[in-house]
This record gives C-alpha cells, sequence and structure tokens, in this order.
C-alpha cells in the first residue's frame, strides 16, 4: 500500500517570501501521479498543481512549482511570493497510473500553512 | 456546471440515529469517490463509483454504512445507527477515469453526533 508523510505539521512565511513543504511517499510502483491539495478554511480541498512521474521536469503553475526527486520519493512544494490568501492546510496526495484500480488519492496528513505580514 | 454540490453542509445527529448525504458531482465525471476526514487529517478513502457500479470499499466502511449511486447521477451516502465516532467531515469527488487529473471535491458535510 502507498503512504505519504508529511513531517510539517505547520510553517510559517511572511508576506511576499518564498516558503518550501516537504512530502515524502512510499510505492513499489512505477507510474503515478502526485498532487498538492489546498484546504481553506471554508474546507474546499482545491487542487494546486500536478506531477507525472514519468515527466523528470518539475511542474509549476503560476507562483507554484515542485522539487519532485524520484529515486528519492519526494515531492516538496514551494511557493514564491507568497500572499495572505495562500493561508490554508496544505495536502499532499498520491494516485496509481495502474489501470484497473480505484485510482483514489492516499494523502498525508496536511501541513498548516501561515502568511504573516 | 458549477462543481461538485454537497448537501447538507452541517448535520447534527443523535447517536444512534440514521442520517444520509448527498452528493451532485461534475456530470462529465464518471468516477465519484466518498472520503472521510476527521480534524487535523488527510482524507481517507470510503468507497467509489464508476458510473452506477460501486467498484471498491474501505475497510473503513462498516456495515452500517452503505452508498448508492442510482443511474451513475448523485450519489448517496447513509449511516445508520451512528455513533459519536462516525463525527468527521465527509467529502464527495468526482474525476474523469484516468489520467493525470485530480478530483473535483465538494464542500463536504460536517456530521457531529451527540
Amino acid at each position: 500500500a502507498q503512504t505519504v508523510t508529511q513531517s510539517q505539521p505547520e510553517m510559517s512565511v511572511q508576506e511576499a517570501e518564498t516558503v518550501t513543504l516537504s512530502c515524502t511517499y512510499d510505492t513499489s510502483e512505477s507510474d503515478y501521479y502526485l498532487f498538492w491539495y489546498k484546504q481553506p478554511p471554508s474546507r474546499q480541498m482545491i487542487l494546486v498543481i500536478r506531477q507525472e512521474a514519468y515527466k523528470q521536469q518539475n511542474a509549476t503553475e503560476n507562483r507554484f512549482s515542485v522539487n519532485f526527486q524520484k529515486a528519492a520519493k519526494s515531492f516538496s512544494l514551494k511557493i514564491s511570493d507568497s500572499q495572505l490568501g495562500d493561508a490554508a492546510m496544505y495536502f499532499c496526495a498520491y494516485r496509481s497510473a495502474r489501470t484497473g484500480t480505484a485510482s483514489k488519492l492516499t494523502f498525508g496528513t496536511g501541513t498548516r500553512l501561515q502568511v504573516t505580514l | 456546471d458549477t462543481g461538485v454540490s454537497q448537501n447538507p453542509r452541517h448535520k447534527i445527529t443523535k447517536r444512534g440515529q440514521n442520517v444520509t448525504f448527498r452528493c451532485d458531482p461534475i456530470s462529465e465525471h464518471n468516477r465519484l469517490y466518498w472520503y472521510r476526514q476527521t480534524l487535523g487529517q488527510g482524507p481517507e478513502f470510503l468507497t467509489y463509483f464508476q458510473n452506477e457500479a460501486q467498484l471498491e470499499k474501505s475497510r473503513l466502511l462498516s456495515d452500517r454504512f452503505s452508498a448508492e449511486r442510482p443511474k451513475g447521477s448523485f450519489s448517496t451516502l447513509e449511516i445508520q445507527r451512528t455513533e459519536q465516532g462516525d463525527s468527521a467531515m465527509y467529502l464527495c469527488a468526482s474525476s474523469f477515469p484516468r489520467g493525470n487529473y485530480g478530483y473535483t471535491f465538494g464542500s463536504g458535510t460536517r456530521l457531529t453526533v451527540v
């Protein structure tokens, strides 16, 4: 079974600064997808960024980028130019690419990000 | 289509009562998932449907829990004889069957069993 570990329960960053959230995962599969989700206090989960395991190039979405290290099974999220609206819980998630599976997401326990002035 | 809709947003029930939640997914998505999230934790998989077929259930889903998705559209999750340990946020999500698409989540139903 796959597991996802987020070792930072809470992080804090000043507005306009950069912060990196860590995520490691364990799997025996070679083809999979990784995601970062944001869950603001309103509780609706929002997809922030995704990465296909077969791609070596790190995904970027505006101020959000990842550092995907497949051999190390590491998938960190970097938020640049942090904004007050970035304050939320951030979840790292794994999804198998194997056909015939539920393709369910396996989540980490989350990192609460605070953004200060 | 405005996304995944869940009703009710909040439900308070007495222990031993039955409750039912509803989820309306994005119409183009044929996969529908139910997750449970307790405070300070990540969501945990409960069950999923592809169209109207329930194809996988987690061991977390005891026999007091049942889910349906008639006609492959909306889904319901029923909990019978609720227990205090059932108190959680119940999240519904939908997706395309494969690929790098993430899920689209609803806002969840917050269940409190008193």
